[in-house]
C-alpha cells in the first residue's frame, strides 16, 4: 500500500494555466508538507500543514495556494503557471513536528511549463 | 534558509567500498535526518539521530553527530551498487521545518 501517494506523476502545461497537484497520505500523520526540487536538486520548504491548518508558509508566491480538505490530504494549487515554477514537487507527511519525526514523502511530480 | 551543507557534492566509489558523507550545518538543532533519494524518486529517511547522541546504526548505515562542530557523517559501509542515490542530510529545530542540504551524489561502480 502506497503511504504517501501524488497525482499526477508528470504534469505539462503552458504558461499561464492553473493547474492542481493532489495529495493523500494513509499514514494517520497529523504533519503535511509541499516541498519543491529545483534542478540543482535543492529541496525548500513550501508549506507545512497541521491537522488541517497552516503552520509554515515560506516565501512563496501568492499563486501558489495550498489546501487541506481533511488531515490525509493536502493539494496544491498553481495559478498562473510561470516558466520558473517548473521543477519536481514533492509532498510529505509526518506524525509530528519535522523537527523531531522522520517525514514520509510522496513519489514526487514532475511539472514543465512551456 | 539552507542550514545543511553536505560534501562532497559527488563521490564515486566501487562496490565493496565504504562511503563517508559528511554535513555540516549552521544553528542549534533538536535532530538531524539523513534520507536518500534514488534518481527519479522521492526522498526515503535512513537515520533520525537526536542532539544528545553522539552515534547511531541501521544495517550497514552508521551515523555520527558532533553539536560543538555542527557536524554528521553518514557512513555506508561495504556499498552495493543499488546504493547509487544521492543522500540529503536534514536538521530539525523542534518545529515543523526541516531544512534539507544540497546532498552528495554518490555513485557506486559494480
Amino acid at each position: 500500500d502506497t503511504a504517501v501517494s501524488q497525482t499526477p506523476k508528470y504534469l505539462v502545461t503552458q504558461m499561464g494555466n492553473d493547474k492542481s497537484i493532489k495529495c493523500e497520505q494513509n499514514l494517520g500523520h497529523d504533519t503535511m508538507y509541499w516541498y519543491k526540487q529545483d534542478s540543482k536538486k535543492f529541496l525548500k520548504i513550501m508549506f507545512s500543514y497541521n491537522n488541517k491548518e497552516l503552520i509554515i508558509n515560506e516565501t512563496v508566491p501568492n499563486r501558489f495556494s495550498p489546501k487541506s480538505p481533511d488531515k490525509a490530504h493536502l493539494n496544491l494549487h498553481i495559478n498562473s503557471l510561470e516558466l520558473g515554477d517548473s521543477a519536481v514537487y514533492f509532498c510529505a507527511s509526518s506524525q509530528g513536528p519535522s523537527g523531531s519525526h522522520e517525514q514520509y514523502f510522496g513519489p514526487g511530480t514532475r511539472l514543465t511549463v512551456t | 534558509s539552507q542550514q545543511g551543507e553536505e560534501d562532497p557534492q559527488a563521490l564515486s566509489i566501487q562496490e565493496g567500498e565504504n562511503a563517508t558523507m559528511n554535513c555540516s550545518y549552521k544553528t542549534s538543532i533538536n535532530n538531524l535526518q539523513w534520507y536518500r533519494q534514488n534518481s527519479g524518486r522521492g526522498l526515503v529517511h535512513l537515520i533520525l539521530i537526536r542532539s544528545n547522541e553522539r552515534e547511531k546504526h541501521s544495517g550497514r548505515l552508521r551515523v555520527t553527530l558532533d553539536t560543538s562542530k555542527k557536524s554528521s557523517s553518514l557512513l555506508i559501509t561495504a556499498s552495493r551498487a543499488a546504493d547509487t542515490a544521492s543522500y540529503f542530510c536534514a536538521t530539525g529545530a523542534g518545529s515543523y521545518q526541516l531544512t534539507f542540504g544540497k546532498g552528495t551524489k554518490l555513485s557506486v561502480i559494480p
